[in-house]
């Protein structure tokens, strides 16, 4: 069983819809949690970091952690084509040399 | 610079030859990391320095990978007789030490080799 599953997708959703990305995990030591974006032939881009469980909210983007489940959310609100990539969830514990990701979501908003 | 620059872009080498593959973390940056992303697959954990510590090297594939990380600042990976199976996109990242943005990691554009 990997550290963390994400579904590959892809998600193809019309423009101006919420989009829902989530990550599940096993390992409960890991108390950090982030989300990248990326761009083809990109590497990828910090979106989102939360520390716990809880949401954190920036601009159209809301990052949940819910630690009881070992689940985590990314919410794009109002999705635009420019959201197109694929997201990465990530996460660690308190020892910071390694950090585990998901294997990516593709995301296509089509206009 | 701004952020994690690494060299080559682009690496088009024969089975067999070696390649260096070199980052230049972000300035003030402690930790550095490298991570493999093949086709379709995610990030696989290479390596990782931290300061003056003994690197982590829990991730490298195979004895043919090392890397070295030289005055606490620009790391070089080594890939020796590289096979087919290394094709992929190399990724280094840098961390700062410590505070709440210490445990989010910064990654370059990457380094995209094939062995033909």
């Amino acid at each position: 069983q990997k550290e963390v599953e994400q579904d590959p997708g892809p998600l193809s959703v019309p423009e101006g819809a919420i989009v829902s990305l989530n990550c599940t995990y096993s390992n409960s030591a890991f108390q950090y949690f982030m989300w990248y974006r990326q761009y083809s032939r990109k590497g990828p881009e910090l979106l989102m970091y939360t520390y716990s469980s809880g949401n954190k909210e920036d601009g159209r983007f809301t990052a949940q952690v819910d630690k009881s489940s070992k689940y985590i959310s990314l919410f794009i609100r109002d999705s635009q084509p420019s959201d197109s990539a694929t997201y990465l969830c990530a996460m660690s514990g308190n020892n910071f040399n390694k950090f585990y990701f998901g294997s990516g979501t593709k995301l296509n908003v089509k206009p | 610079g701004a952020g994690v620059s690494q060299s080559p872009s682009n690496k088009v080498t024969e089975k067999g030859k070696d390649v260096e593959l070199r980052c230049d973390p972000i300035s003030g940056h402690t930790a550095l990391y490298w991570y493999r992303q093949s086709l379709g697959q995610g990030l696989e954990f290479l390596i990782y320095f931290q300061g003056n510590s003994a690197p982590d090297k829990s991730g490298l594939p195979s004895d043919r990978f090392s890397a070295e990380r030289t005055g606490g600042s620009v790391s070089t990976l080594t890939i020796q007789r590289t096979q087919q199976e290394d094709s992929a996109v190399y990724l280094c990242a840098s961390s700062p030490e410590g505070g709440t943005s210490g445990n989010t990691i910064y990654f370059g554009e990457g380094s995209w080799l094939t062995v033909v």
